[in-house]
């Protein structure tokens, strides 16, 4: 049972180059998010999908990009990457809204660092 | 405005003794509460959660947390700290109007010395 999985764990770009971060679920999962963190703010929501083929923006998503073409993926895309986006992102999958938020499951992280 | 705050960015207990997080959240409909720990170069863990019903919520690990609506309160208490509670916890809060995802106070790093 994986849970949630992300590739890569570790990164370094430089200024101005592109990437792709991808997370997988293998739980069947509605909803996936896009959190970043930095130290002494917490997380901080970039992007969230409530389905295939949904996204939408979140606290601070500028700079970012996503999709969600399968129901088990998420992908967050950095077009040109700055060294203001030097942080570790995780993803996270819920089941969905109802009566009951059951909280999310997260992925390990990637450490990503933009010289 | 709908917020969620932590009190203290740093916790340092001595090990047996009581470890009391702070988490005050600011909403005019309770929300649904949440508590993660993350462990060095890991990601977040479920602790426990509170929806509905019981108060007092007990999650894994010996911790537990009581819900206070006329304090809009949700701290995270254990009785007795063990060294392997060293970490960082987030409190976490789903509001039950506006957006469907959680919003995540900026974290307390417990540190429990021998």
């Amino acid at each position: 049972n994986a849970g949630v999985t992300q590739t890569p764990k570790f990164r370094v770009l430089k200024t101005g180059q592109s990437m792709t971060l991808l997370c997988a679920q293998d739980m069947n999962h509605e909803y996936m998010y896009w959190y970043r963190q930095d130290p002494g703010m917490g997380l901080r929501l970039i992007h969230y999908s409530v389905g295939e083929g949904t996204t939408a923006k979140g606290e601070v998503p500028d700079g970012y990009n996503v999709s969600r073409l399968k129901k088990q993926n998420f992908l967050l895309g950095l077009e040109s990457a700055a060294p203001s986006q030097t942080s570790v992102y995780f993803c996270a999958s819920s089941p969905g809204t109802g009566s009951y938020h059951y909280g999310y499951t997260f992925g390990s992280g990637t450490r990503l660092t933009v010289v | 405005a709908q917020s969620v705050t932590q009190l203290g960015s740093h916790v340092s207990v001595s090990e047996g003794a009581l470890v009391l997080l702070r988490c005050n959240y600011s909403s005019s409909v309770p929300p649904y509460l949440f508590w993660y720990v993350q462990y060095p170069n890991q990601g977040l863990q479920l602790l426990l959660k509170y929806t509905t019903g019981a108060t007092l919520v007990k999650g894994i690990n010996g911790f537990e947390a009581e819900f206070k609506k006329s304090e809009t309160s949700f701290h995270l208490t254990k009785p007795s700290a063990h060294m392997s509670d060293a970490a960082e916890y987030f409190c976490a809060v789903k509001f039950q109007t506006g957006a469907n995802n959680l919003f995540f106070g900026t974290g307390t790093r417990l540190t429990v010395i021998p």
